[in-house]
Formats: C-alpha cells, structure tokens, sequence
C-alpha cells in the first residue's frame, strides 16, 4: 500500500504571495497522482492529475503541479494566490490499475486579504 | 464532472441507534463506490470499495458488521452505522467511478456529518 505525506500542516500567507505544497509518497511502482481541494463547507474538488506524459501539470485556478519521479514528490503549486483559495489542499495516489486512493494528511491554506 | 449528493447532510442520534447514509450518483452509472470516513483536522481513510450488485470489500480494521453497505444499484450505494456509539462520530464521504467517464477520477460527495451522543 502507498503512503503519502505532506509536508505543511498549516501555511499562512497573503494574497499574491506565491504557494508551494509538499508531497511525497513512497510505492515503488507506476502512479496516479492527484491534489483536491476542499473549501470550507463543501465537498472535495479535483484540482489536478497526472496519470502520464507531461511531468508538469497543469490543472483548475491556476494551478499547477510537478511530477518528479526520482523523488517520489508531486509539489503543487501556484504563483499567485487570492483570498479565496483558503482552504483544505489533499494530495493522493493510487497504483494503476487500482482505483483506491490514498490520501496525504492535509494541508491548510489561509490567505489573508 | 460527475454530481454525487449524500443525504442526510447531516445527522445527530443517541448511542445504540442505527443510522443510514445514502450516496447517489445523479447524472451517471456508477460502477464502484467508496466510503471514506474523515476525523476533523485528518485526510480521508478508506473504509470500503462498493461494487454495483455484489459484496463490499471491507479495508482493514473496519467492522463490516458495524459498517454496513448496500448497493443495489447503479445509482445509489447506502452506508448504515448500526447500533452507533460516541467514538463513531465523524464526516462520511463517498466518491464515484463512472463507466467511460474520466478514467481513475472518482467524485466526491459533500458528505455526511454524524454526531452520536
């Protein structure tokens, strides 16, 4: 089974300030990689994926999400963030072939105004 | 994407009561469906992959006589926690695949939050 973790519990930071979130997931064979985002009181939305191909990817809002193999890592990431992307951001996995998904811990977005 | 909705939304009942979850896919055929259970501040942990008209395969250390899931059909996959207790309390989710639709992306419900007392 896969592991995922997340590097940030809690990021802080305000608008247009650049964001960066930590993934890293430990299986030694070919992934799906996902991020979802939960924003308060709503369900959970798929922002990216990256099944194969392009190691960049990009996905809803702009943002974007960089696959990297060799560190098991898949960063998200967006250069300028708004008030209204506070929220709840998952990273998860899952093998091919095989729909289950495993999820990162979470990490916290707040953006002040 | 595909729309799931769960009712209730949400649900308060007294310990030893049994309380029954229901997820339906509105605009689609859903092949599998998962339950996920979600403490708060906690990521989402699986607890059982649902298949349209056969057994659902329980993950580790999940009662399945606790958790039971139905589904009957290709629309609607139900989850009942039976004789509910406090430490049961949390945010049920389930997620859809769908047939032909986006490969490997499955869709969220808004969930379901129980409080047991």
């Amino acid at each position: 089974a896969q592991s995922v973790s997340q590097h940030n519990h809690h990021v802080i930071l305000s608008e247009a300030a650049s964001l960066e979130l930590g993934c890293n997931y430990s299986y030694g064979g070919t992934v799906n990689l996902f991020w979802y985002v939960q924003y308060p009181g709503q369900h959970l939305q798929l922002l990216l994926k990256y099944f194969s191909g392009d190691p960049l990817v990009k996905g809803i809002k702009g943002f974007e999400a960089e696959f990297i193999k060799s560190k098991f890592s898949f960063n998200l990431r967006k250069p300028s963030v708004q008030w209204s992307d506070t929220a709840e951001y998952f990273c998860a996995v899952n093998s091919k072939g095989d729909y289950k998904l495993s999820f990162g811990a979470g990490t916290t977005v707040t953006v002040r105004a | 994407g595909a729309v799931v909705s769960q009712h209730p939304s949400r649900v308060i009942c007294k310990s030893g009561t049994s309380v029954k979850i229901e997820c339906r896919s509105l605009d689609f055929q859903a092949t599998t469906m998962f339950w996920y259970r979600q403490f708060p501040k906690q990521s989402l942990m699986l607890m059982a992959t649902s298949n349209e008209g056969s057994k659902a395969t329980y993950e580790q250390g999940v009662e399945k006589d606790k958790f039971l899931i139905n589904h009957a059909s290709l629309t609607l996959s139900t989850l009942t926690v039976t004789s509910a207790h406090p430490e049961d309390s949390s945010f049920y989710i389930c997620s859809v695949i769908t047939k032909g639709l986006a490969y490997n992306e499955q869709f969220f419900g808004p969930g379901t939050r129980l409080t047991v007392l």
